[in-house]
């Protein structure tokens, strides 16, 4: 078993859709960071968390560190939203894989 | 600011062959990474460098070597490449280490035969 786990694999959206896309993880975390990898393969960081919420535009990151969840939602989504998007966890202690990564969430959102 | 360099783009190997793919930053990031990424799979840590002269192990070291003479550059040398080498490799730098925002590099795709 993972231990980072996203789901779902896929998405498919329409353009203005609400989107939520998921990570639950089993290990001892410091943070969580959800990245996103643009279909050209470029990866951006799109936050860091460690507790709470973050928002950034559109976005939002949530994450209950009890329950080992976090979350990442898109509101009114965009077609260039379209991507894959990766949660990546700061294991405690620290041990050679001290960042895990998730194997990613493709969305796509249609006009 | 050009942010995290790689070169090259693509490379075919043949097996036994070596090559070191190259990657620069210029935002004076003391932490620098490598990771590769393979098909459904998520990325996993080769090297790190916490400064110029200082590299440790990641989760994925066997059959890649790297070296940091200055803060700006971060080589990553393949020897002796293999098929389980063909991947996508992503160099890294952050001002702070794993906690801190990750600036990456466009990736460097390559093919192993």
């Amino acid at each position: 078993k993972n231990e980072v786990e996203q789901s779902p694999q896929n998405l498919t959206a329409q353009e203005g859709e609400f989107i939520t896309i998921n990570c639950s993880y089993s290990v001892g975390i410091s943070a969580l960071h959800w990245l996103q990898q643009h279909p050209g393969g470029g990866i951006v960081s799109l936050f860091m968390l460690s507790s709470g919420k973050k928002k950034h535009g559109r976005l939002i990151a949530t994450i209950n560190i009890q329950e080992k969840h976090s979350s990442l939602h898109i509101t009114a989504s965009h077609p260039r939203d379209s991507a894959v998007y990766i949660c990546a966890v700061i294991r405690v202690p620290y041990n050679t894989d001290k960042l895990i990564f998730g194997t990613g969430t493709r969305l796509q959102v249609f006009p | 600011n050009a942010g995290v360099t790689q070169t090259p783009k693509f490379r075919i190997l043949k097996i036994g062959q070596s090559m070191t793919l190259q990657c620069t930053q210029d935002m004076n990031h003391n932490y620098m990474y490598w990771y590769r990424q393979d098909p459904g799979m998520g990325l996993k840590l080769i090297y790190y460098s916490v400064g110029a002269g200082i590299t440790d192990k990641g989760e994925v070291p066997n059959g890649y070597n790297v070296s940091r003479s200055t803060t700006e550059d971060f080589p990553l040398r393949l020897e002796l490449a293999a098929p389980s080498q063909t991947s996508v490799y992503f160099c890294a730098s952050s001002y702070a280490p794993w906690s801190e925002t990750q600036y990456f590099g466009p990736g460097t795709r390559l093919l192993v035969l």
